[in-house]
This record gives C-alpha cells, sequence and structure tokens, in this order.
C-alpha cells in the first residue's frame, strides 16, 4: 500500500477564512512533506517533517502554519491567505532521506 | 543553485512507438533519481526509481542513469495514448530530505 491521503480535495476560501489541509500515510514512513504546485510549473517544497518534528521549512510566509500530531498525520493551517496562494497542496511521505517520494492526490485551493 | 533541467516539449509520437525523455542535473552528490507522471489537475505519480548507472526496467518503462554525464532518461516502450502526461523527473540531494524537480516534459501520444 503506497497511499498517502489528503482531504478535502478542493477548497475555496476567502481571505479572511481559517481552514485546514490534512494529510495520513500508513506507510510507516518516517518523513512528511507539503508541497505548492502552480499550474504548468513543478512541485515547490514548503516544509519537511522528520520523526514528527520539523527538519525544513523553506521560508514559507507564516500564514501557512504546519503541524504534525504523529508520525501518520500532517495538517497544514491556512490563515489570511492571499490570491496567489491559489495552488494545487501536495502532502508527500518518504521513508527517509533519498527514498521514494510519495504524493497524495492534492488539494486544489482556491483563495478568492 | 542545483538544477534539474528537462525539454519542456511537448514530444509527439505516435501510438506504439518508443517514447525517449531526457534529463540532466547538476548535483554531483545526488544519489538517487524518480520519475513522475502526471495528469493535468491531478497529482505526480511515482512510476520509476533508479540509484544505479545503467539501466532498470519495469514493465514498458526503463529508466537509464548514467552519473559520469549527470544524465538520467526514461524510456516508454509502445506508448499509449493514455501515456499522455507530464513527466517530471526528480533528483534528491543526496543525503536530505529535498528533490529537485525538472519543469517536466509534456508527452502526447497520437492515436
Amino acid at each position: 500500500d503506497t497511499e498517502v491521503t489528503q482531504t478535502p480535495k478542493h477548497l475555496v476560501m476567502g481571505m479572511t477564512n481559517k481552514k485546514s489541509l490534512k494529510c495520513e500515510q500508513h506507510m510507516g514512513h518516517r518523513a512528511m512533506y507539503w508541497y505548492k504546485q502552480k499550474a504548468k510549473k513543478p512541485p515547490e517544497l514548503m516544509f519537511v517533517y522528520s520523526y514528527e518534528k520539523l527538519s525544513i521549512n523553506e521560508s514559507v510566509p507564516s500564514r501557512f502554519s504546519p503541524e504534525c500530531p504523529n508520525s501518520s498525520l500532517l495538517n497544514l493551517h491556512l490563515h489570511a491567505l492571499q490570491p496567489e496562494d491559489s495552488a494545487l497542496y501536495l502532502c508527500a511521505s518518504s521513508q527517509g532521506t533519498d527514498e521514494k517520494l510519495f504524493f497524495g492526490s492534492g488539494t486544489q485551493l482556491s483563495v478568492l | 543553485q542545483k538544477e534539474v533541467e528537462q525539454n519542456s516539449g511537448p514530444l509527439s509520437v505516435p501510438e506504439g512507438a518508443i517514447a525517449s525523455l531526457n534529463c540532466t542535473y547538476s548535483d554531483r552528490g545526488s544519489q538517487s533519481f524518480f520519475w513522475y507522471r502526471q495528469y493535468s489537475g491531478k497529482s505526480p505519480e511515482l512510476i520509476m526509481s533508479i540509484y544505479s548507472n545503467g539501466d532498470k526496467e519495469d514493465g514498458r518503462f526503463t529508466a537509464q542513469l548514467n552519473k559520469a554525464s549527470q544524465y538520467v532518461s526514461l524510456l516508454i516502450r509502445d506508448s499509449q495514448p493514455s501515456d499522455s502526461a507530464t513527466y517530471l523527473c526528480a533528483v534528491n540531494e543526496g543525503g536530505t530530505y529535498k528533490y529537485i524537480f525538472g519543469t517536466g516534459t509534456r508527452l502526447k501520444v497520437l492515436a
């Protein structure tokens, strides 16, 4: 089983809203990731959690707040987003460094 | 700046032909290499991984790696219209959680 589950699949939010994206994996992977992807661009790394601790923050604005409640779950809390934050948000997981990276189905986010 | 370069395409091949997708990378310390297929509006799907020089075959897919030339390629045999997608090459920065993605090659298989 190589499944990473993301919810919701689609999200529309206003600039004053607070929402959360959720991600779950049951592969026993120790690293979980958030990526952002704009149309016709490659995925862009936002955050990495390794062993439930924040390992990488790619200078992401504070309106994006990640959380890793346990080794299987990853959340991305959204607050006061801008229209330019509209994108496909991808969760991914891997067993470790240099290992295969598996993506979830993504959340298509629109900020109005 | 570590980079992964791909021809953006589109690469058009007739049904049943071999599609050849290429990727070059700049980081000599990279040890793991991946190919993803991404349909429009969907998430990337891992189709091949390769770690050693040479060829690795999986069904209709063959990945080829040449670390000396910093080159990795993907061959798709007996191409089908359902293979029409964008193919992303990804290279891991050795020993890290950072994967550098190319901009992708759009493949069109013509029926």
